[in-house]
């Protein structure tokens, strides 16, 4: 079954750094984008960053732009995403994200569905 | 970053009945290679997201069929048939124009 496992949350104060890690487990993860999407408390969904499934590609929310880093690695099947001048409108469950779609002889194909982590929970806050 | 907006933003629903909520979208959504970016979600109680619908109006694996999205450019509509006490949770739409932009959800309950 696939498994995508965040880790790294906690509380830290406005401006500090945090970095994120999400496992991934029973499926080839270098071949699926993967994204961050954060949900602050009783509000809806909001879109981080992403990654193309080789690393090289990468994009940001407006928000999150020149703070945050998006990373991956292969080799350990686990994403990461590097907060930094943290700010407390970025308190938030964070969730890792596979994309629904999987690289395959240079397109990317629609796969049987994305899956999402239970999420992570990062506080910031004086 | 593109905007998106749903309507309506909350929703009750007798089970049985039809549902439909509409998504806008600041610019189109259609792309170079012809697939337009729309995808929908459903969040239940508790639970993470799960996608529904990708390219507007196909289905994820496992989606019922009384689920069906529909529109082109920039309006989009999905539309329950009969809705099921499972279906409650908020709806989202999402553009996939890197980057990803979410809407702001719509509730569905169930009267």
């Amino acid at each position: 079954e696939v498994q995508l496992v965040e880790s790294g949350g906690g509380l830290v104060q406005p401006g500090e750094s945090l970095r994120l890690s999400c496992s991934a487990s029973e499926f080839t993860f270098s071949i699926y984008s993967m994204h961050w999407v954060r949900q602050a408390p009783g509000k809806g969904l909001q879109y981080v960053s992403g990654i193309s499934h080789n690393g090289e590609g990468t994009h940001y929310a407006e928000s999150v732009k020149g703070r945050f880093t998006v990373s991956r690695d292969n080799s350990k099947n686990t994403l990461y995403l590097q907060m930094s001048r943290l700010k407390v409108e970025d308190t938030a469950t964070y969730y890792c994200v596979r994309d629904l779609y999987y690289y395959d002889r240079d397109i990317y194909r629609p796969g049987a569905s994305d899956f999402w982590g239970r999420g992570t929970v990062v506080t910031v806050s004086s | 970053d593109i905007v998106m907006t749903q309507s309506p933003l909350s929703l009750s629903v007798t089970p049985g009945q039809p549902a439909s909520i509409s998504c806008r979208s600041s610019q189109s959504l259609l792309e170079s290679d012809g697939r337009t970016c729309l995808y929908w979600f459903l969040q239940k109680p508790g639970q993470s997201p799960q996608a529904l619908i990708y390219e507007v109006s196909n289905r994820v694996s496992g989606v019922p069929d009384r689920f069906t999205g529909s529109g082109a450019g920039t309006d989009f509509t999905l539309k329950i048939s009969r809705v099921e006490a499972e279906d409650v949770g908020v709806y989202y739409c999402m553009q996939n124009i890197p980057p990803r932009v979410f809407g702001p959800g719509t509730k569905v309950e169930i009267k």
